[in-house]
């Protein structure tokens, strides 16, 4: 168990849809990343939230947004959802950031996201 | 942008047999460097990682990784794996100043007993 923890683990919609993925990190860490792995892509970094802001951007599509809030939990909304979005989502948390040294990245277990 | 290879995406091997899983990456600036394992079913956890000092790096569970700066690899090996090692492996870059990992395309690794 990684200490990060994330809701729900699979997730059925359909089409058009909108969903929300939720995260929470480990007790003390800042930073929360979003990862989307999917068959053809592979693992793809979304985007970071350090201590509530954006710290980061990555592959992320304009449908897709998060936030994260002053308890530290972040959450990934995803909208207009097509059948190219099911993929496996994942969190991970860090203490910090990376500067002169890394914060090692700890993965949830990952949300299944299914779209019909 | 940085990229990363991994060039076995299907390894099957006997228990007892050395194991190496290539990586490479392209990028030209400093980058720290990173193998993670996902065994099934479970999250996804960090076996080993690089940023600086000694290019041999030895992990949790026997693996170590060497890396060659000259040719942009970052090679794991374990000298004699175990059933339980069945898993996928994924390498993983970050470059220095930057937050997000990109991940190799991970190699599915089954050890047969």
């Amino acid at each position: 168990d990684s200490g990060v923890t994330q809701t729900p683990k699979h997730l059925i919609t359909a089409t058009g849809q909108r969903v929300t993925l939720r995260c929470s990190p480990r007790s003390g860490d800042l930073s929360v990343y979003w990862y989307q792995q999917s068959l053809d892509q592979g693992l793809q970094f979304l985007i970071q939230y350090y201590n509530g802001e954006e710290r980061a951007k990555g592959n992320i599509l304009e449908r897709f947004s998060a936030q994260q809030f002053p308890d530290l939990h972040s959450e990934l909304n995803l909208s207009s959802l097509e059948l190219g979005d099911s993929a496996l989502y994942f969190c991970a948390s860090s203490k910090g950031t990376t500067g002169s040294s890394y914060n090692e990245q700890f993965f949830g277990p990952g949300t299944r996201l299914t779209v019909l | 942008a940085q990229s990363v290879s991994q060039h076995n995406h299907h390894v099957i091997l006997s228990e007892a047999a050395s194991l190496e899983l290539g990586c490479n990456y392209s990028y030209g600036g400093t980058v720290n460097l990173f193998w993670y394992v996902q065994y099934p079913g479970q999250h996804l956890q960090l076996l080993l990682k690089y940023f600086s000092g000694d290019p041999l790096v030895k992990g949790i569970k026997g693996f170590e990784a060497e890396f060659i700066k000259s040719k942009f690899s970052f090679n794991l090996r374990k000298p004699s794996v175990q059933w339980s090692d069945t898993a996928e492996y994924f390498c993983a870059v970050n470059a220095r100043g930057a937050d997000g990992l990109t991940f190799g395309k991970g190699t599915h690794l089954i050890i047969q007993p």
